[in-house]
C-alpha cells in the first residue's frame, strides 16, 4: 500500500521559519508535490519535485530526498494567512497520474 | 477566467436518497478526479477518469457513480449504497498540476 507521514499541527509566530516534514512509503513514485488549503476552501498547488534537491518559489521551499523517501515544505517570513492546512502528496507512474495525500498538517501562526 | 466549477456548495440529503454533485472545467484537460475528505483528514480517491466516456475505480468508489460524457463535465452520484456520505466532496482536473473544485459539502439529514 501507498502511506505518507506528515506532523498533525505545527505552531509558529508571524515572521518566523517553519518546515512540514513528509516522509512517504510508496511503489511506482514519480515526484512529490505540495498543497495549500485553508479552512471550507480547495487545496491550492504550491510546489513540486520530481529530482532530488530544492526548490524555491518565493517565500516557500519545497525540498526532496529521493534515496530516504522524505520531503520538506519550508516556509519562510510566516504571516498570518499562512495559517491554513498543508498536504503533501505523492504522484504515482500507475499507467495514470496517480495522487495520493497524506493526511494534512495544520500549521497555526500566531502574532 | 479557466477553472472548475462546483455546485451546490452545501447539500442536505435525506436517507435514502441518491444525489448528484456537479463539476464542470473549462481548461481542455482530459483527466478529472473526485475526491472525498473527512474532517481532519487527507484526500480519498473515489473515481478518476483520463479520457471522455471512460472512467475507473479509485480507492473508495463503493456507493458512488460517474459518468463522462463530455469533456468539461464529471458528475458524481452519492448513491443510497454510500453508508457514511456525510463529508467534503473535491473534483480535480489535471494536465500535470492538479486544479481543485472549491468543493461541495454533503450533509446526510
Amino acid at each position: 500500500g501507498q502511506s505518507l507521514e506528515q506532523p498533525s499541527e505545527v505552531t509558529a509566530v508571524e515572521g518566523a521559519i517553519v518546515q512540514i516534514n513528509c516522509t512517504y512509503q510508496t511503489s511506482g513514485f514519480y515526484g512529490l508535490s505540495w498543497y495549500q488549503q485553508h479552512d471550507g476552501g480547495a487545496p491550492t498547488f504550491l510546489s513540486y519535485n520530481a529530482l532530488d534537491g530544492l526548490e524555491e518559489t518565493g517565500r516557500f521551499s519545497s525540498f526532496l530526498s529521493r534515496s530516504d523517501s522524505y520531503g520538506y515544505l519550508l516556509l519562510q517570513e510566516l504571516q498570518m494567512k499562512d495559517s491554513a492546512s498543508y498536504f503533501c502528496a505523492v504522484y504515482l507512474n500507475t499507467g495514470f497520474q496517480k495522487l495520493v495525500f497524506g493526511t494534512g498538517t495544520r500549521l497555526l501562526v500566531s502574532p | 477566467d479557466g477553472g472548475i466549477t462546483q455546485s451546490p456548495k452545501y447539500l442536505f440529503r435525506k436517507e435514502g436518497q441518491n444525489v448528484t454533485l456537479s463539476c464542470e472545467q473549462n481548461l481542455n484537460h482530459d483527466a478529472m478526479y473526485w475526491y472525498r475528505q473527512d474532517p481532519g483528514q487527507g484526500l480519498r480517491l473515489i473515481y478518476y477518469s483520463q479520457i471522455v466516456n471512460d472512467f475507473q475505480k479509485g480507492d473508495i468508489a463503493e456507493g458512488y457513480s460517474v459518468s463522462r460524457e463530455k469533456k468539461e463535465s464529471f458528475p458524481l452520484t452519492v448513491t443510497s449504497a454510500q453508508k457514511n456520505p456525510t463529508a467534503f466532496y473535491l473534483c480535480a482536473s489535471s494536465m500535470g498540476r492538479y486544479f481543485f473544485g472549491s468543493g461541495t459539502r454533503l450533509t446526510v439529514v
